[in-house]
């Protein structure tokens, strides 16, 4: 079936550093990919997708690429803040199935 | 634009109750998704639902149910609970289908004693 693994962390980082979450999925045929983020109290918010291969999603100065080769969508960031604190979470929808699977999820702490 | 609305955002039950969580979805969403997260065991899928009709359904024993209403809205149901019931469950709506991308709501918090 559908996995997606994702280191749980905790991951710490200082302000301003590069952040990298690795993602890596085992599917059937050709998923959608995803980055949901869930601050404290709160449920996930959808912060990007990518649809084929190759395909490049990013908001909020996060980017994640779509590498069908290594079956992998490894988020990125430039320059975490503070306020970047937050669990993220990456996922795969097959279509067909009409479910999401996520992975464990990755706590994020950025320190000032 | 009103989110995701789930109702209520906290319950305490005893055990051997049954308990019925509600769910609102974005205006004009007619897929609604059910799942259960835990520490231990992450988000787990429960069921999804598109115009009345459940499409799918997670590995979950029967005491747990779901229905979707005909304005989209949806309700679950965890009938005999059990202390491993305690979990926050979230609902997710999307425009047709979960391939769309979901919007959550704050989810239920479901503490059983």
């Amino acid at each position: 079936g559908d996995s997606v693994t994702q280191m749980e962390g905790p991951v710490t980082l200082s302000e301003e550093a590069f952040l990298t979450i690795n993602c890596t999925y085992t599917a059937t045929g050709y998923p959608s990919l995803f980055w949901y983020v869930q601050y404290p109290g709160e449920g996930l918010q959808l912060l990007l997708k990518a649809t084929k291969a190759d395909d490049k999603g990013s908001n909020k100065g996060f980017e994640a690429t779509y590498r069908k080769e290594t079956t992998s969508f490894h988020l990125e960031k430039g320059s975490v803040q503070v306020s970047d604190s937050a669990v993220y979470f990456c996922a795969l929808y097959s279509g067909g199935y009409q479910k999401v699977t996520f992975g464990i999820g990755t706590k994020l702490q950025v320190i000032p | 634009k009103a989110g995701v609305t789930q109702t209520p955002r906290y319950l305490i039950k005893t055990r051997g109750q049954q308990v019925t969580l509600s769910c609102s979805p974005i205006s004009g969403h007619r897929s609604v998704s059910w799942y259960q997260q835990t520490p231990g065991q992450g988000l787990q899928f429960l069921f999804e639902y598109f115009s009345e009709t459940q499409r799918n359904k997670g590995n979950f024993p029967g005491r747990f149910s779901g229905r979707q209403f005909s304005n989209s809205r949806s309700e679950m149901n965890v009938s005999t609970l059990e202390l491993g019931d305690s979990a926050l469950y979230l609902c997710a709506s999307s425009l047709q289908s979960p391939g769309d991308g979901y919007t959550f709501g704050s989810g239920t918090r479901l503490t059983v004693v």
